[in-house]
């Protein structure tokens, strides 16, 4: 079935550097592709997602592209907040259709002033 | 906007009780899953609910568990004997399901479950 693997953690930078988060996955068809924040002690929100090979997803100042070719949907954001400190989760479906989703490990995102 | 909602938020509880967690998806979704998240570790898909029937469900969902949508709005996940292993966030989510829409799926807070 469909899988992915992301980047462990934790991932430490400071209030306006450059973050890429790597997700890497594997996928008969072309599955959507989600990334989902799960602030501390809160539950899991939707950050964004893409659809089809080539999309690219934002929210927040966040960005991921769906690349067919390198098989790699990675998080990126220009200038993180410390507000961004957060985990962040890859997941896609195992295949098409309304399934359940696999989740990656998760990166733990630390941000300081 | 709607949301998914859940409770109770924490549910602290013994080893060998039983232990209803509440959902209530977003109306008019037509497909229910649960999830659980144990501390530090991966969220986990536990079993999948469609047309009032269980569609899928993983090797963690063994006799122990049971789902039921006893209202139309409810969903509502049983553990009817807890061990201490059970302790986790567990999730809901709820995704529309019409066919050619989104299959987004929608994330309640979590219920944290405490077996003692």
């Amino acid at each position: 079935g469909n899988s992915v693997t992301q980047m462990e953690g934790p991932v430490t930078l400071s209030e306006e550097a450059f973050l890429t988060i790597n997700c890497t996955y594997t996928a008969t068809g072309y599955p959507s592709l989600f990334w989902y924040v799960q602030y501390p002690g809160e539950g899991l929100q939707l950050l964004l997602k893409a659809t089809k090979a080539d999309d690219k997803g934002s929210n927040k100042g966040f960005e991921a592209t769906y690349r067919k070719e390198t098989t790699s949907f990675h998080l990126e954001k220009g200038s993180v907040q410390v507000s961004d400190s957060a985990v962040y989760f890859c997941a896609l479906p195992p295949h098409t259709g309304f399934q359940k989703l696999v989740f990656g490990t998760g990166t733990r995102l630390l941000v300081s002033p | 906007e709607p949301e998914v909602t859940q409770t109770p938020s924490h549910q602290v509880t013994q080893m060998g009780q039983e232990v209803i967690l509440r959902c209530v998806p977003i109306s008019n979704h037509l497909y229910f899953y649960w999830y659980r998240q144990i501390l530090g570790q991966k969220v986990e898909f536990l079993v999948s609910f469609y047309n009032n029937e269980i569609s899928e469900k993983s090797e963690i969902f063994d006799d122990q568990f049971s789902v039921e949508r006893p209202d139309g709005s409810n969903f509502t996940l049983k553990i009817r004997s807890t061990k201490l292993e059970d302790s986790a966030m567990y999730f809901c989510a709820s995704v529309p399901g019409l066919a050619g829409g989104t299959d987004t799926q929608y994330f309640g807070p979590g219920t944290r479950l405490t077996v003692l």
